[in-house]
Protein backbone atom coordinates (compact mmCIF):
# COMPACT_ATOMS: atom_id res chain seq x y z
CA UNK A 1 0.00 0.00 0.00
CA UNK A 2 1.19 3.39 -0.76
CA UNK A 3 2.33 5.45 1.70
CA UNK A 4 2.93 9.29 1.50
CA UNK A 5 4.76 11.08 4.41
CA UNK A 6 5.07 14.96 4.56
CA UNK A 7 7.53 16.72 6.50
CA UNK A 8 7.45 19.13 8.94
CA UNK A 9 3.90 18.79 10.22
CA UNK A 10 3.87 22.74 10.86
CA UNK A 11 5.96 25.62 9.62
CA UNK A 12 5.84 29.00 11.42
CA UNK A 13 8.19 31.42 9.13
CA UNK A 14 8.62 35.37 9.04
CA UNK A 15 6.88 37.12 5.61
CA UNK A 16 9.67 37.23 3.19
CA UNK A 17 11.41 33.81 3.77
CA UNK A 18 11.69 30.93 0.98
CA UNK A 19 10.33 27.88 1.83
CA UNK A 20 10.83 24.17 1.41
CA UNK A 21 7.98 21.63 1.73
CA UNK A 22 8.60 18.02 1.90
CA UNK A 23 6.62 14.89 0.48
CA UNK A 24 7.63 11.09 0.47
CA UNK A 25 6.18 8.24 -0.88
CA UNK A 26 6.76 5.10 -0.50
CA UNK A 27 5.49 3.47 -4.24
CA UNK A 28 7.27 4.81 -7.51
CA UNK A 29 4.57 3.64 -9.09
CA UNK A 30 2.55 6.77 -9.92
CA UNK A 31 0.59 8.68 -12.26
CA UNK A 32 1.04 11.93 -11.21
CA UNK A 33 1.95 13.89 -8.01
CA UNK A 34 -0.51 16.99 -7.03
CA UNK A 35 -0.13 19.54 -4.91
CA UNK A 36 -3.14 21.66 -3.29
CA UNK A 37 -3.66 23.88 -0.17
CA UNK A 38 -6.69 23.84 2.04
CA UNK A 39 -7.68 26.41 4.11
CA UNK A 40 -8.87 25.80 7.82
CA UNK A 41 -12.80 24.45 6.79
CA UNK A 42 -12.29 24.61 3.53
CA UNK A 43 -12.29 22.61 0.91
CA UNK A 44 -8.98 22.12 -1.71
CA UNK A 45 -7.11 23.95 -4.12
CA UNK A 46 -5.08 22.29 -6.76
CA UNK A 47 -1.59 24.53 -6.97
CA UNK A 48 0.37 21.91 -9.24
CA UNK A 49 0.43 18.77 -10.77
CA UNK A 50 3.42 17.01 -12.32
CA UNK A 51 3.06 14.09 -14.26
CA UNK A 52 5.27 10.97 -13.71
CA UNK A 53 7.66 11.73 -16.94
CA UNK A 54 8.00 15.28 -15.64
CA UNK A 55 10.76 16.50 -13.09
CA UNK A 56 9.35 20.06 -12.34
CA UNK A 57 6.85 22.48 -12.57
CA UNK A 58 6.59 25.93 -11.86
CA UNK A 59 3.38 28.43 -11.34
CA UNK A 60 4.21 32.04 -10.24
CA UNK A 61 5.68 31.67 -7.01
CA UNK A 62 5.74 27.93 -6.32
CA UNK A 63 7.59 25.33 -7.84
CA UNK A 64 7.56 21.71 -7.40
CA UNK A 65 10.00 19.34 -8.33
CA UNK A 66 9.26 15.43 -8.75
CA UNK A 67 12.29 12.58 -8.23
CA UNK A 68 9.91 9.28 -8.83
CA UNK A 69 13.00 7.35 -8.41
CA UNK A 70 14.25 7.97 -5.04
CA UNK A 71 10.16 8.63 -3.89
CA UNK A 72 10.06 12.77 -3.42
CA UNK A 73 8.47 15.74 -4.11
CA UNK A 74 9.58 19.56 -3.05
CA UNK A 75 7.32 22.68 -3.29
CA UNK A 76 9.42 25.48 -3.38
CA UNK A 77 7.68 28.59 -2.34
CA UNK A 78 9.18 31.99 -3.17
CA UNK A 79 9.38 35.11 -0.85
CA UNK A 80 6.11 33.70 1.55
CA UNK A 81 3.76 36.29 2.47
CA UNK A 82 0.73 35.82 5.22
CA UNK A 83 -1.44 34.73 2.70
CA UNK A 84 0.48 31.84 1.89
CA UNK A 85 -0.61 30.42 5.35
CA UNK A 86 -2.65 27.00 4.73
CA UNK A 87 -2.23 23.51 4.76
CA UNK A 88 -0.16 21.65 1.98
CA UNK A 89 -1.21 18.20 0.94
CA UNK A 90 0.66 16.24 -1.45
CA UNK A 91 -1.27 13.52 -3.22
CA UNK A 92 -0.39 10.61 -5.69
CA UNK A 93 -2.57 8.22 -7.94
CA UNK A 94 -0.85 4.88 -8.78
CA UNK A 95 -1.45 4.07 -12.33
CA UNK A 96 -4.78 3.00 -12.80
CA UNK A 97 -6.44 5.44 -10.86
CA UNK A 98 -8.23 3.88 -8.46
CA UNK A 99 -7.75 6.18 -5.27
CA UNK A 100 -5.74 8.65 -4.38
CA UNK A 101 -2.90 8.54 -1.70
CA UNK A 102 -2.65 11.68 0.81
CA UNK A 103 -0.02 12.53 2.71
CA UNK A 104 -1.02 14.40 6.41
CA UNK A 105 0.02 18.24 5.51
CA UNK A 106 2.27 20.44 6.66
CA UNK A 107 0.48 23.52 8.30
CA UNK A 108 2.21 27.02 6.87
CA UNK A 109 2.17 29.91 8.93
CA UNK A 110 3.87 32.72 7.32
CA UNK A 111 3.81 35.62 10.29
CA UNK A 112 3.71 39.81 9.10
CA UNK B 1 -13.33 26.06 -15.41
CA UNK B 2 -13.07 22.79 -13.45
CA UNK B 3 -15.51 23.90 -11.05
CA UNK B 4 -16.77 21.39 -8.31
CA UNK B 5 -19.44 22.47 -5.87
CA UNK B 6 -21.42 20.72 -2.91
CA UNK B 7 -24.58 21.15 -1.56
CA UNK B 8 -24.84 21.64 1.66
CA UNK B 9 -21.92 23.82 2.72
CA UNK B 10 -23.09 22.98 6.22
CA UNK B 11 -26.22 20.77 7.86
CA UNK B 12 -26.85 20.13 11.37
CA UNK B 13 -28.82 17.04 12.20
CA UNK B 14 -30.77 14.76 14.76
CA UNK B 15 -29.43 11.02 15.45
CA UNK B 16 -31.15 9.31 13.22
CA UNK B 17 -32.29 11.11 10.47
CA UNK B 18 -30.13 10.69 7.17
CA UNK B 19 -28.50 13.54 5.10
CA UNK B 20 -27.94 13.69 1.74
CA UNK B 21 -24.57 15.47 0.45
CA UNK B 22 -24.83 16.89 -3.51
CA UNK B 23 -21.14 17.02 -5.72
CA UNK B 24 -21.43 18.61 -9.46
CA UNK B 25 -19.37 19.17 -11.54
CA UNK B 26 -20.58 22.61 -13.14
CA UNK B 27 -18.69 22.63 -16.67
CA UNK B 28 -16.94 19.05 -17.30
CA UNK B 29 -17.96 15.55 -17.12
CA UNK B 30 -17.01 13.90 -14.17
CA UNK B 31 -16.49 9.85 -15.32
CA UNK B 32 -15.09 9.32 -11.63
CA UNK B 33 -15.87 11.14 -8.50
CA UNK B 34 -14.31 10.48 -5.05
CA UNK B 35 -15.84 11.06 -1.53
CA UNK B 36 -13.46 11.58 0.77
CA UNK B 37 -14.35 12.19 5.03
CA UNK B 38 -11.49 14.49 7.07
CA UNK B 39 -11.84 14.60 10.80
CA UNK B 40 -10.36 17.02 12.40
CA UNK B 41 -6.47 18.55 11.54
CA UNK B 42 -6.47 14.97 9.83
CA UNK B 43 -5.70 14.14 6.35
CA UNK B 44 -8.29 13.21 3.69
CA UNK B 45 -9.82 9.69 3.95
CA UNK B 46 -11.30 7.80 0.87
CA UNK B 47 -14.50 6.45 1.54
CA UNK B 48 -15.68 5.31 -2.03
CA UNK B 49 -14.90 5.69 -5.87
CA UNK B 50 -17.63 6.27 -8.03
CA UNK B 51 -18.25 5.73 -11.67
CA UNK B 52 -21.07 6.67 -13.47
CA UNK B 53 -23.85 4.57 -14.03
CA UNK B 54 -22.19 2.05 -12.03
CA UNK B 55 -21.84 0.80 -8.26
CA UNK B 56 -19.62 3.05 -6.00
CA UNK B 57 -16.51 0.84 -4.76
CA UNK B 58 -16.12 1.07 -0.75
CA UNK B 59 -12.74 1.39 1.20
CA UNK B 60 -12.04 -1.52 3.60
CA UNK B 61 -14.05 -0.71 7.18
CA UNK B 62 -16.66 1.93 4.90
CA UNK B 63 -20.65 0.50 5.83
CA UNK B 64 -21.75 0.91 1.88
CA UNK B 65 -25.60 0.85 3.67
CA UNK B 66 -24.46 3.60 5.78
CA UNK B 67 -22.94 5.72 3.41
CA UNK B 68 -25.19 6.20 0.11
CA UNK B 69 -23.56 6.61 -3.10
CA UNK B 70 -25.12 7.59 -6.36
CA UNK B 71 -23.73 8.50 -9.40
CA UNK B 72 -26.52 9.02 -11.41
CA UNK B 73 -25.29 11.54 -14.00
CA UNK B 74 -21.69 12.59 -15.64
CA UNK B 75 -21.93 15.93 -13.36
CA UNK B 76 -23.59 14.89 -10.35
CA UNK B 77 -22.63 12.59 -7.48
CA UNK B 78 -24.61 12.15 -4.18
CA UNK B 79 -23.87 10.53 -1.06
CA UNK B 80 -26.00 9.65 1.50
CA UNK B 81 -25.22 9.44 5.33
CA UNK B 82 -27.96 7.14 6.65
CA UNK B 83 -29.07 7.06 9.85
CA UNK B 84 -26.80 9.20 11.59
CA UNK B 85 -25.07 9.12 14.61
CA UNK B 86 -23.18 11.94 16.53
CA UNK B 87 -19.98 9.54 15.49
CA UNK B 88 -20.66 11.08 11.61
CA UNK B 89 -20.17 14.38 12.13
CA UNK B 90 -17.49 15.16 10.12
CA UNK B 91 -16.05 17.12 6.81
CA UNK B 92 -17.06 15.51 3.95
CA UNK B 93 -15.16 16.37 0.62
CA UNK B 94 -15.79 15.16 -2.78
CA UNK B 95 -13.63 15.29 -5.95
CA UNK B 96 -14.11 14.85 -9.46
CA UNK B 97 -11.65 13.72 -12.44
CA UNK B 98 -12.60 14.87 -15.91
CA UNK B 99 -13.21 12.42 -18.81
CA UNK B 100 -11.58 14.55 -21.17
CA UNK B 101 -8.64 15.33 -18.89
CA UNK B 102 -8.03 11.74 -18.05
CA UNK B 103 -4.69 12.37 -19.55
CA UNK B 104 -3.76 14.46 -17.27
CA UNK B 105 -5.21 12.89 -14.53
CA UNK B 106 -6.28 15.84 -12.73
CA UNK B 107 -8.68 15.98 -9.10
CA UNK B 108 -10.65 19.17 -8.96
CA UNK B 109 -11.84 19.47 -5.21
CA UNK B 110 -15.65 20.47 -3.83
CA UNK B 111 -15.71 22.90 -1.11
CA UNK B 112 -16.83 20.29 1.52
CA UNK B 113 -19.65 19.65 3.46
CA UNK B 114 -19.42 20.31 7.45
CA UNK B 115 -21.94 17.58 9.11
CA UNK B 116 -23.01 17.72 12.59
CA UNK B 117 -24.97 15.17 13.95
CA UNK B 118 -26.37 15.75 17.30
Amino acid sequence: KQEVTQIPAALSVPEGENLVLNCSFTDSAIYNLQWFRQDPGKGLTSLLLIQSSQREQTSGRLNASLDKSSGRSTLYIAASQPGDSATYLCAVPPYNFNKFYFGSGTKLNVKP
Amino acid sequence: GAVVSQHPSRVICKSGTSVKIECRSLDFQATTMFWYRQFPKKSLMLMATSNEGSKATYEQGVEKDKFLINHASLTLSTLTVTSAHPEDSSFYICSARSGTRSARGEQFFGPGTRLTVL
